[in-house]
């Protein structure tokens, strides 16, 4: 186990619902990255949060957006879901100063119907 | 924008048998990492690699890094069954903060 937990397991929305995915991070880690898996590809980057401010952004729409609180824990919001929008979202953890090594949570898997 | 590609895409082998998959990029990297996945889990870190032409060693699994920083390959020895899994690699581009996984490699080892 990494110590990263995410919640929740699993979610079904419908189309144009909004949601939000929580993750807490490894213990002493100030940087939390977000990555979308869909099925049978690799993760693809979100954004990283590092001490609450987004500090880079893949190639995803203004409807996912992100927070990052002071102890470090970390929302994703997605507005207005679509149907490509289902996939498996991870977050990963890591404390840039040192092996970078990233831990991951289990991921949340969302359907939108 | 950068591309990380990996072949191959999938690869069975016999129990025993050595396997490699190598990852490739369309741009110069600061560094790679490695990450392993199984079958409904989620990636879990294996390297990371920063020097040029930088060999690393973990039992049964050889890492290199390209001497122009621009491909890397992980090798394993002798596979085994708790070997399935995906292997992906996770390079960053020099002045960003971001890592790209690659497309990943699918592992089935055969007993």
């Amino acid at each position: 186990e990494t110590g990263v937990t995410q919640s929740p397991t699993h979610l079904i929305k419908t189309r144009g619902q909004q949601v939000t995915l929580r993750c807490s991070s490894q213990s002493g880690h100030n940087t939390v990255s977000w990555y979308q898996q869909a099925l049978g590809q690799g993760p693809q980057f979100i954004f990283q949060y590092y001490r609450e401010e987004e500090n880079g952004r893949g190639n995803f729409p203004p409807r996912f957006s992100g927070l990052q609180f002071p102890n470090y824990s970390s929302e994703l919001n997605v507005n207005a879901l679509e149907l490509d929008d289902s996939a498996l979202y991870l977050c990963a953890s890591s404390q840039p100063w040192g092996s970078d090594e990233q831990f991951f949570g289990p991921g949340t898997r969302l359907t939108v119907l | 924008g950068q591309q990380v590609m990996q072949i191959p895409q999938y690869q069975h082998v016999q129990e025993g048998e050595d396997f490699t998959t190598y990852c490739n990029s369309s741009t110069t990297l600061s560094n790679i990492q490695w990450y392993k996945q199984r079958p409904g889990g989620h990636p879990v870190f294996l390297i990371q690699l920063v020097k040029s032409g930088e060999v690393k060693k973990q039992k049964r699994l050889t890492f290199q890094f390209g001497e122009a920083k621009k491909n890397s390959s992980l090798h394993i020895t002798a596979t085994q069954t708790t070997d399935v899994g995906t292997y992906f690699c996770a390079p960053r581009t020099s002045g960003t903060y971001k890592y790209i996984f690659g497309t990943g490699t699918r592992l089935k080892v055969l007993a």
